[in-house]
């Protein structure tokens, strides 16, 4: 049930700001956006959360449209340890099942 | 530990074979989870335990896949007789929470256990 549209790849230089865009426009009001990352070879790792203001941590920032249908993460200096797989989850947290579907997500690239 | 421990990180078998992989999750998560994944898909959930008790198993394949958390802490994922379409990497994740609540969603994961099943 892949609620959250991703494209496949992009690529970024270092320290540029790398924007990773996310399509959900059937998120319905209950539903946060989650961002999680899997580098080569580890597990995913939790990047942000949000529902419908912006939200900023030590990571990354992450920019919800006003209609909600889709979200932008933004790693303001990407480094070359950001090449990963970054998967944009939509999920009530209070629903009854917890557990997060992951798509395919975007492989970012970050070139030196 | 500080995270979430899995072994082996890696195990060879035979088709056919029984294979268990242990996961220790961050000591006072009660939210264990059970993920797989092939090589270049996303995770694919297997089954979620809240405490002792498997929440949602709706994840897990057939009924050669079973899992356990006895004690509502370590959780043992075992696979009986295995087929090489098993091989993949099985990752486990725990958060502080279950049935929903905020906590529910940040989830730590192990760095998996790589099963090739020869």
């Amino acid at each position: 049930d892949a609620k959250t549209t991703q494209p496949p790849s992009m690529d970024c230089a270092e320290g540029r700001a790398a924007n990773l865009p996310c399509n959900h426009s059937t998120i319905s009001g209950n539903e946060y956006v989650y961002w999680y990352r899997q580098i080569h070879s580890q597990g995913p790792q939790y990047i942000i959360h949000g529902l419908k203001n912006n939200e900023t941590n030590e990571m990354a920032s992450l920019i919800i449209t006003e209609d909600r249908k889709s979200s932008t993460l933004i790693l303001p200096h990407a480094t070359l340890r950001d090449t990963a797989v970054y998967y944009c989850i939509v999920r009530d947290p209070t629903g009854a099942n917890s557990k997060l579907t992951f798509g395919k997500g975007i492989t970012l690239s970050v070139r030196p | 530990g500080a995270g979430v421990s899995q072994t082996p990180s890696n195990k060879v078998t035979e088709k056919g074979k029984y294979v268990e992989l242990r996961c220790d999750p961050i000591s006072g998560h009660t939210a264990l989870y059970w993920y797989r994944q092939s090589l270049g898909q996303g995770p694919e959930f297997l089954i979620y335990f809240q405490g002792t008790g498997a929440a949602d198993d709706s994840g897990l394949p057939n009924d050669r896949f079973f899992a356990v958390r006895p004690e509502g802490s370590v959780s043992t994922l075992k696979i009986q007789r295995t087929e090489r379409g098993d091989s993949a990497v099985y990752l486990c994740a725990s958060s502080p929470a279950g049935l929903g609540g905020w906590g529910a969603n940040v989830l730590t994961f192990g760095a998996g256990s790589r099963l090739t099943v020869l």
